[in-house]
């Protein structure tokens, strides 16, 4: 069975600009979960979708969406990039109605310059 | 907000020494995950714990839910080089990370 997939693996954009994620989830997985990856702040959770709705979010702007796509694929979008937004994004996907097990994608390395 | 707090935050430690992260949540847990980061890796999961006071094992390492299921704990018994890693723990309500426990181990 194939693992999660994230696209691109690798990402240079300038400060202002957008970006858009992708992540597709283990056959038959039905949440995705979004994590951004820092030295100084950690693991720290942005939304969780399950069957096309958002059903968790974190502390993050407005700036950070998401979305879910009838076959489960997930992507996230962040408007107007700023330094700090530079990261590892990592997306898990888990089985059913309820988070458990939760296996993560290689991750997209984001860099802002 | 939620804050879930590990201790320490880097251990080093000599092979064949045993290790413990302590994982605190300032409010009270539904379920707990552990996983474990290798570097330049992706998270991999370990274990959940779900009742208060649980107490799980898996070959040299041990799991525990605190009795108030606000705290847990991970304990490695005579580490190996294959133990280095970040261990994170994570409350599945809210899906918000521990700060994590760096492991580095000597040989």
């Amino acid at each position: 069975k194939a693992g999660v997939t994230q696209t691109p693996r690798y990402l240079i954009k300038t400060r202002g600009q957008q970006v858009t994620l992708s992540c597709s989830p283990i056959s038959g997985h039905r949440s995705v979960s979004w994590y951004q990856q820092t030295p100084g702040q950690g693991l720290q959770f942005l939304f969780e979708y399950f069957s096309e709705t958002q059903r968790n979010k974190g502390n993050f702007p407005g700036r950070f969406s998401g979305r879910q796509f009838s076959n489960s694929r997930s992507e996230m979008n962040v408007s107007t990039l700023e330094l700090g937004d530079s990261a590892l994004y990592l997306c898990a996907s888990s089985l059913g109605d309820r988070v458990n097990e939760q296996y993560f994608g290689p991750g997209t390395r984001l860099t802002v310059t | 907000g939620q804050q879930v707090m590990q201790i320490p935050q880097y251990q080093h430690v000599q092979e064949g020494e045993d290790f413990t992260t302590y994982c605190n949540s300032s409010t009270t847990l539904s379920n707990i995950q552990w996983y474990k980061q290798r570097p330049g890796g992706h998270p991999v999961f370990l274990i959940q714990l779900v009742k208060s006071g649980e107490v799980k094992k898996q070959k040299r390492l041990t799991f525990q839910f605190g009795e108030a299921k606000k705290n847990s704990s991970l304990h490695i018994t005579a580490t190996q080089t294959t133990d280095v890693g970040t261990y994170f723990c994570q409350d599945t309500d809210k899906l918000i990370f521990g700060t994590g426990t760096r492991l580095q181990v000597f040989p």
